[in-house]
């Protein structure tokens, strides 16, 4: 079974804080997504990676950034957490192919 | 600018009847559709996909249907069961794009007893 962990199920942040949300997939895949889920929103894409070291930005990047420097490790980084970044944070990972495996997802809130 | 559409925020089904979702999506380069399904404080989890050169396809009480023509898909669960009760995301992608993927806005779907 394909397993994506992410490494905070919940997170209360400050304005202006730095932080770090970590993805971990077990499978080898090579593409990794950062989404953030919003009601009435759906799904939308922050970054996505096909490879190790690189990147791509997706719909919505202004105010993240993301690193990738092993292939099972993705991490999304928000510089300076405002408040309009209070969401449902999902990592997922894939393969060629175009299912995509999620991990549990971190619901941030920044105060 | 919504690629992929959802018009229906929620639908009500009782237990044991069918179940209609619809997803509308708008750029003709799609050609492999998806829907997950996602339950409260989880991540979603794959359901069912079709390829853009079928028009349908069919996994246990699960079926997709894709018309090209009208650009618009649907999923039909019968018989609908108290577990399917979650909110459904229909997804699209198109070959070459790492298997980059469009969602809608979902549909919650209660089904009632």
């Amino acid at each position: 079974d394909v397993k994506v962990t992410q490494s905070s199920r919940y997170l209360v942040k400050r304005t202006g804080e730095k932080v770090f949300l970590e993805c971990v997939q077990d499978m080898d895949h090579e593409n990794m997504f950062w989404y953030r889920q919003d009601p009435g929103l759906g799904l939308r894409l922050i970054y996505f990676s096909y490879d190790v070291k690189m990147k791509e930005k997706g719909d919505i990047p202004e105010g993240y950034s993301v690193s990738r420097e092993k292939k099972e490790r993705f991490s999304l980084i928000l510089e300076s957490a405002s408040t309009n970044q209070t969401s449902m944070y999902l990592c997922a990972s894939s393969t060629s192919r175009h299912e995509q495996f999620f991990g549990p997802g971190t619901r941030l809130t920044v105060l | 600018d919504q690629q992929v559409k959802q018009n229906s925020p929620s639908l009500s089904v009782q237990e044991g009847r069918i179940s209609i979702l619809n997803c509308d999506y708008t750029n003709s380069m799609f050609d492999y559709f998806l829907w997950y399904k996602k339950y409260p404080a989880e991540g979603p989890t794959f359901l069912i996909s079709i390829s853009s050169i079928k028009d349908k396809n069919e996994d246990g009480r699960f079926t997709v249907f894709l018309n090209k023509s009208a650009k618009h898909l649907s999923l039909h669960i019968v018989p609908s069961q108290p577990g399917d009760s979650a909110v459904y995301f229909c997804a699209a992608s198109y070959t070459g794009t790492a298997s980059k993927l469009t969602f809608g806005t979902g549909t919650r779907l209660q089904v009632t007893l």
